[in-house]
Order: structure tokens, then C-alpha cells, then sequence
């Protein structure tokens, strides 16, 4: 069972904006730890999107963003394009469970 | 280029042992931590285990502690999963990721391996 709570789904038409949230507590992301994020096609590996909370590796595009505040972090997609339809999800450290936990995956629906 | 290929998947009956191997290339692989994490057909993403680039550390999950063996050979660049005991409900795609140089973040993955526990 995820540690991490996301919304199963969200939806938008092109050009807009969505976020996704993903909620924790004090022994993830509360205690400090970073917010990750992946995305992942259907029948494909998950993909690095975001790591540190905010920061992009090369080659994702700056219309993903991270932002994290107390128990909860989330994604941001501007400018949503039609190729931004996977499913997303967050995972960060937890130190009662002294190892690696990951959201509930959320289903991104480009309109 | 980095590259993680996962094998040694396939069909077990409950309480049957399956080794996973995953062969890296194109980084220092002795240089860092990896990771198995799978996913269970139509469900999300879950962390199985962690190994520390000089095997000192590991870790598993809870659910998969006492069952589960990860190691490392450095010298051939593999990773490895024993999985003991299996049940039903292990039944997934088992990836390997690299750890990223900043810890925390698995930046690569492998494309995944299927393990079905069915009698």
C-alpha cells in the first residue's frame, strides 16, 4: 500500500495548465525528503521527470515543474500537449519504513 | 549510453524461487547504489530493494524482507534479485534502476522483466 496519496486522475485540454498533487507525511516528504517524479507510457519503464523536487534532467521540457510545501509536493504541466498523456507519479524517502516509497500514480488525460 | 536489461522472468508455482539478473553498460556501475522495483499488471509502482555500490548497504521492503535476496558482482556489472517463497501476489514486472549521483532518484531504468506466480 502507497505512502504517498495522488489524485487517480486529472484531465485537461491542450495549451492548459494541470497539477498534480501528491500528499505524505512526516516521515517523507514532512521530514525533508525530496519529491521525485516519473513518467510513465502504457507497456514502458518509468521515466526520471523531476528530481530534488524541482529540478529537470536534460532533455525534459521547463513545462514540467515541482514544487514542494510541508507533507506535500507537487507536479505542474503547462502547456498541456497531447504527448503529456501517461501516467505520473511521485516517490520520495520514508524513514519509518527505512527505505523508498512511492504515490498511487496519477492518469494524466490530454482532452 | 546507459543501459539496464533485466532477464530471467517467466511463470513459477507458489512457494517457487526465480533469480532476477540485470546487465549493466555504459556507466561506473560499481560506483552506484541500485535498485529492484515492480509493478504489479495495472497497478503502481512499488520499491522492492536497495544495494549500496560496495554491497555494505541493503535494504527491502518490509513485505519482501526475509523472502527476497538482492546482491551485485561489480566485476561482471550485474545485478541480482533471488526471490524465495514466492506467492501470487509478487506477480509483476520487476525493473532495476540506477540510483542517481545525488542519491534518492532512480534517473535509468531497465525495460523489465515479468515474473507470473500461478499454479
Amino acid at each position: 500500500q502507497s505512502v504517498l496519496t495522488q489524485p487517480p486522475s486529472v484531465s485537461g485540454a491542450p495549451g492548459q495548465r494541470v497539477t498534480i498533487s501528491c500528499t505524505g507525511s512526516s516521515s517523507n516528504i514532512g521530514a525533508g525528503y525530496d519529491a521525485i517524479w516519473y513518467q510513465q507510457f502504457p507497456g514502458t519503464a518509468p521515466k526520471l521527470l523531476l528530481f530534488a523536487s524541482t529540478y529537470r534532467p536534460s532533455g525534459v521540457p521547463d513545462r514540467f515543474s515541482g514544487s514542494k510545501s510541508g507533507t506535500s509536493a507537487s507536479l505542474a504541466i503547462t502547456g498541456l500537449q497531447a504527448e503529456d498523456e501517461a501516467d505520473y507519479y511521485c516517490q520520495s524517502y520514508d524513514s519509518s519504513l527505512s527505505g523508498y516509497v512511492f504515490g498511487t500514480g496519477t492518469k494524466v488525460t490530454v482532452l | 549510453e546507459v543501459q539496464l536489461v533485466e532477464s530471467g522472468g517467466g511463470l513459477v508455482k507458489p512457494g517457487g524461487s526465480l533469480r532476477l539478473s540485470c546487465a549493466a553498460s555504459g556507466f561506473t556501475f560499481s560506483s552506484y547504489t541500485m535498485n529492484w522495483v515492480r509493478q504489479a499488471p495495472g497497478k503502481g509502482l512499488e520499491w522492492v530493494s536497495s544495494i549500496s555500490s560496495s554491497s555494505s548497504y541493503i535494504y527491502y521492503a518490509d513485505s519482501m524482507t526475509g523472502r527476497f535476496i538482492i546482491s551485485r558482482d561489480n566485476a561482471k556489472n550485474s545485478l541480482y534479485l533471488q526471490m524465495n517463497s514466492l506467492r501470487a501476489e509478487d506477480t509483476a514486472v520487476y525493473y532495476c534502476a540506477k540510483e542517481s549521483p545525488g542519491g534518492d532518484a532512480f534517473d535509468f531504468w531497465g525495460q523489465g522483466t515479468m515474473v507470473t506466480v500461478s499454479s
